[in-house]
């Protein structure tokens, strides 16, 4: 069984800081990785994607990717307290266009 | 209009009753799916279509029935629910593998009670 593990959280960080969210996968054969951010209620958007080995910016969010040790981070500089919402973790399934998600990631930031 | 539109947005049904979910995607994709996301549960991927073909069942119970008329329609047939089956329902389109896209993008989901 291919599986995304994510820290269920809840993860309470306050206003201005970073937050840290981690991921890691069992698929070896997974090629693409997808962070969604999912608040209450709503569904789940696509926030950031990456493909290779090392960082990938956009504005205050940063992926990092390790194919190695298998895991994925999002960091989120400078957080708000628009940026609390579950925070969900994707992996492709080795060769596949499926999409194997963790449980995600709660994160509350605090003013 | 947004990319991925799905309606109903709530839906009440017994367990005797028919129902049917609609997704429409106005992206351009070529890839559908059907997800389902319960409470403390990861999204669970049921359905895929690429280029109106069923590429992927995930074991999933034939009370649930899915159909894809064409590249940018989507339905989830419903009948005889039970009512562990009460979930939000969420469709995605995607380019697809032969796209060279794998990003999926999210309708706002279809919230289910089964009574």
């Amino acid at each position: 069984q291919k599986e995304v593990e994510q820290n269920s959280g809840p993860l309470s960080v306050p206003e201005g800081a970073i937050a840290s969210l981690n991921c890691t996968y069992s698929d070896r054969g997974s090629q693409s990785f997808f962070w969604y951010r999912q608040y209450s209620g709503k569904s789940p958007e696509l926030i950031m994607f990456i493909y290779s080995n090392g960082d990938k910016e956009d504005g205050r969010f940063t992926a990092q990717l390790n194919k190695a040790s298998q895991y994925v981070s999002l960091l989120i500089r400078d957080s708000q307290p628009s940026d609390s919402a579950t925070y969900l973790c994707a992996g492709t399934q080795g060769g596949s266009e499926k999409l194997v998600f963790g449980k995600g990631t709660k994160l509350t930031v605090n003013p | 209009e947004t990319g991925v539109t799905q309606t109903p947005r709530h839906l009440v049904m017994g367990m005797t009753n028919k129902k049917s979910l609609k997704c429409e995607q106005h992206l351009g994709h070529n890839a559908m799916y059907w997800y389902k996301q319960s409470a403390k549960k990861p999204l669970e991927l049921m359905f895929v279509y690429n280029f109106k073909e069923q590429t992927e069942n995930n074991s999933v119970p034939s009370r649930f029935s899915p159909e894809c008329p064409n590249s940018s329609h989507l339905f989830l047939h419903l009948h005889t629910l039970q009512p562990e089956d009460s979930a939000l329902y969420l469709c995605a389109s995607s380019q697809g593998p032969r796209g060279g896209g794998t990003e999926a993008f999210f309708g706002q989901g279809t919230r289910l009670t089964v009574v």
